[in-house]
């Protein structure tokens, strides 16, 4: 079963807007990154966010974590049409495996 | 440094078959884990290696396995396909594999059983 469950299913917005993501988890973690998936290829890593950290930024990418609230959230600022993909959360706790969340599509219309 | 790479990239089986997918990670990475990916169930985690040793295993049946090499490079098995195993399966190596890493992952095998 999956860990995170990430809302929005889907997301569409305009070119320059932004686009915020929610990922809930359900159990105690140690980290949880969000990843980039286009088109079914390979997924890539933007952002780590420790259990211990409230808040993290990397370029246009902002990351919240609310462990009390089993939530996190991801921020794009000034979207671009090449930010159209899907968006992962994958949550780790204790053990070598990464559970992966449900995603959010994201369509950036330019 | 090169990418993880996974070969071969599509493949198409028919029930009742057996498949071996592969998986090289980026060089000086020595844990390998792999996952399946379906529309359905999403993203699902199926093994880890780390030091040719399985460390973790996700809720897959036998038919799924997996080993790890000395060089790291990692092969997984799917014996008697069933339909439900067409699925893109991605392979992401880390450097110890411990949960502070990130993963990078490969483009992935997609595979289809008819």
């Amino acid at each position: 079963s999956q860990q995170g469950e990430e809302d929005p299913q889907a997301l569409s917005i305009q070119e320059g807007e932004n686009a915020t993501m929610n990922c809930s988890y359900k159990t105690s973690i140690n980290n949880l990154q969000w990843y980039r998936q286009n088109s079914g290829r390979g997924l890539v890593h933007l952002i780590l966010i420790r259990s211990n950290e409230r808040e993290k930024h990397s370029g246009r990418l902002r990351v919240t974590l609310d462990t009390s609230k089993k939530s996190s959230s991801l921020l794009i600022t000034a979207s671009r049409a090449a930010d159209t993909a899907s968006y992962f959360c994958a949550t780790t706790s204790g053990t070598y495996k990464y559970i992966f969340g449900t995603g959010t599509r994201l369509k950036v219309l330019a | 440094k090169a990418g993880v790479t996974q070969t071969p990239r599509y493949l198409i089986k028919t029930r009742g078959q057996q498949v071996t997918l592969s998986c090289s990670p980026i060089s000086g990475h020595r844990s390998v884990s792999w996952y399946q990916q379906t529309p359905g169930q999403g993203l699902q985690f199926l093994f880890e290696y780390f030091s040719e040793t399985q460390r973790n295993k996700g809720n897959f049946p036998g038919r799924f396995s997996g080993r790890q090499f000395s060089n790291s490079r990692s092969e997984m098995n799917v014996s008697t396909l069933e339909l439900g195993d067409s699925a893109l399966y991605l392979c992401a190596s880390s450097y110890t594999g411990t949960s502070s890493y990130e993963q990078y992952f490969g483009p992935g095998t997609r595979l289809t059983v008819t």
